[in-house]
Formats: structure tokens, sequence, C-alpha cells
């Protein structure tokens, strides 16, 4: 069965520096997210992608943030200067359609020093 | 996006059927009702969706009331390997970026 594949699976990073969290969405998917879930808490939405460009942010999805797909199959999540709230799993996912179930990564858990 | 009402757990013998109900009271004519799941912090599941008619694939069964403001997911013969938080989402099919909007789900516990 097709996957989202998320690497790294496990990122520890100093606060201040710049990730970069990456995704392969399955191939005919045209439909991307990115999402995040806080320990304990709730999944976020943060942001969706389609056609190149971002279809919807959420609040938490500031500055700080940006996603972009360099060549086709790849898809990332840059946050340029990390802060201790933003540890969290981050996981991908995407979709073939806009009103259709969507596949989940397995996630990358990015913690801030 | 409208809101779901869950209940925050419910327990599952092995083998019996599970019925994890939702109320979505103030769902619209053009949202679907979603459920996913979750796996000890693995990427969340879809199970199903349906707008107003009875769903069912291979891993579940989805139930909506004839005014669609409850559901009921019907796992019909629950494992262990079957607990997990399950979400019950509503979202519109106009929702520009096709966001899901998690709540805090059921957490369901099939016991041997």
């Amino acid at each position: 069965e097709p996957e989202v594949t998320q690497t790294p699976s496990h990122q520890v990073t100093q606060m201040g520096q710049e990730v970069i969290l990456r995704c392969v969405p399955i191939s005919n998917h045209l439909y991307f997210y990115w999402y995040r879930q806080i320990l304990g808490q709730k999944v976020e939405f943060l942001v969706s992608f389609y056609n190149n460009e971002i279809s919807e942010k959420s609040e938490i999805f500031d500055d700080q943030f940006s996603v972009e797909r360099p060549d086709g199959s790849n898809f990332t999540l840059k946050i340029r200067s990390t802060k201790l709230e933003d540890s969290a799993m981050y996981f991908c996912a995407s979709s073939e359609r806009r009103a259709q179930g969507y596949t989940f990564g397995s996630g990358t858990r990015l913690t801030v020093v | 996006d409208a809101k779901t009402t869950q209940p925050t757990s419910m327990d599952c013998a092995e083998g019996r059927a599970a019925n994890l109900p939702c109320n979505h009271s103030t769902i619209s004519g053009n949202e679907y009702v979603y459920w996913y799941r979750q796996i000890h912090s693995q990427g969340p599941q879809y199970i199903i969706h349906g707008l107003k008619n009875n769903e069912t694939n291979e891993m579940a069964s989805l139930i909506i009331t004839e005014d669609r403001k409850s559901s009921t997911l019907i796992l019909p013969h629950a494992t262990l390997r079957d607990t997990a938080v399950y979400y019950c989402i509503v979202r519109s099919e106009n929702n520009q970026g096709g966001k899901l909007i998690f709540g805090q789900g059921t957490e369901l516990s099939v016991k041997p």
C-alpha cells in the first residue's frame, strides 16, 4: 500500500536554529498538508498546499514557517528560527483529491533544546 | 467547521463490535463526516467518510442518522490492534484548503 514517507523520524535542534522536515507524498497525490501534535495535545492543522501554492494556513503557521515542493516529489516544512514551543510531532499528509480522506506519514518528532 | 462531541473513552471486548458515537448537531448540508484514528502517536489513519448514506469499507461501517445530527462508527470485530484514539471530524467540501480540525476523540480500549 502506498505510503507517505517522512524523514528524519526524530530531530533534535538548538533553539534559534533552522530545521527542514522532509516528506515524500504518494506519487499521484496533488494535495499536501502539514499538521503538528504537541505531546499530549490535539492534532493541529498547519498548512495545505496545492498547485505549488499555499491553499490555507492556520494562525500557527506564521512567518517562521514555510513550505516548498522543490522537485515534484518532496514536500518540505522549514522552521526558520526554532523555539522551545515548536517541539512536537510533525505530520505530513497527502490526498489525490481535496474531497477525500488523506494519508498521513508516521511523523517527525522535533525536539528543540 | 461544525464541531463534534464524542465520549472521552470506551472499552470493548476483543471480537465484539465496537460502536463509537459522535454528535454533530450543527452540521450543514455540504459537510461530510470523516473518521480517523491514531494509534499511540503514530500518524492519524483515515477510516471512512460519508455525507448522508451509510458507508462500509474493509475497515468499518459508518451509520449516519437521517437528520445527520449524529453518526456511529462500527468496527464489526474489534481486535487488540484497534486500540486507538478515534476522531470524528466534520469537514466542508467547500473548505478551501481541505483541512481537518481534530478534537480530543474517543480513546477506545479493546480488552482480551
